[in-house]
């Protein structure tokens, strides 16, 4: 079945440390792959998307993601977090018109 | 560009009562959207998906009864709350997928709306 993991469901880190999001997924082929990121009350806002051609992918607000296809991965990083980062994260896959999406990933982030 | 508002942004009824949520593609023509429900703390859950000018399709265990939806244009979709009840109370996300984005299956969100039902 198809399936999108993400493994953490809380990260806490320092401000100004790096971060990593982990997000697995389970296809028959490559999927499309999305970073979603979501303030309490608010929608989705777009982070990065990886749809083919260069598996590092730059998105907004200083993050990036990198397919990794040998590890069915695609996660995200920022070099420097700041305190507005704070909030939750969605990885979504689409291989056919539907979405599938992670549990989620809230961050935390200490001043 | 490519963006989708939801109207109401956040609406309370009564029990027993139907609310009527919009969900519009401002600059772009959608022929599919998505209608999602997001319980506090977890992760977006499809309820159905609408294409313009024919019925909905609804993921197992949404009832079509209760959630009625219309995608009469290319431009609007309606989610219908029949008989709300305080358990129908949530934050409901819908996503419209653009002509130009089919190709990548990218679809666009719009903020939410949050349904509290007394």
């Amino acid at each position: 079945a198809q399936s999108v993991t993400q493994p953490d469901i809380h990260i806490t880190v320092s401000e100004g440390a790096s971060l990593e999001l982990r997000c697995n997924y389970s296809y028959g082929a490559t999927p499309y792959l999305f970073w979603y990121v979501q303030s309490p009350g608010q929608g989705l806002q777009l982070l990065l998307k990886y749809f083919s051609g260069d598996t590092l992918v730059q998105g907004i607000k200083g993050f990036e993601a990198e397919f990794k296809r040998s590890q069915s991965s695609f996660n995200l990083r920022k070099p420097s977090v700041h305190w507005s980062d704070a909030a939750e994260y969605f990885c979504a896959a689409s291989g056919t018109y539907k979405y599938i999406f992670g549990t989620g990933t809230r961050l935390k982030v200490l001043a | 560009g490519a963006v989708v508002s939801q109207h109401p942004s956040r609406v309370i009824c009564k029990s027993g009562t139907s609310v009527k949520i919009e969900c519009r593609s401002l600059d772009f023509q959608a022929t599919t959207m998505f209608w999602y429900r997001q319980f506090p703390k977890q992760s977006l859950m499809l309820m159905a998906t609408s294409n313009e000018g024919s019925k909905a399709t609804y993921e197992q265990g949404v009832e079509k009864d209760k959630f009625l939806i219309n995608h009469a244009s290319l431009t609007l979709s309606t989610l219908t709350v029949t008989s709300a009840h305080p358990e129908d109370s949530s934050f409901y996300i819908c996503s419209a997928r653009s002509l130009l984005g089919a190709q990548n299956n990218e679809q666009f969100f719009g903020p939410g709306t949050r349904l509290t039902v007394l």
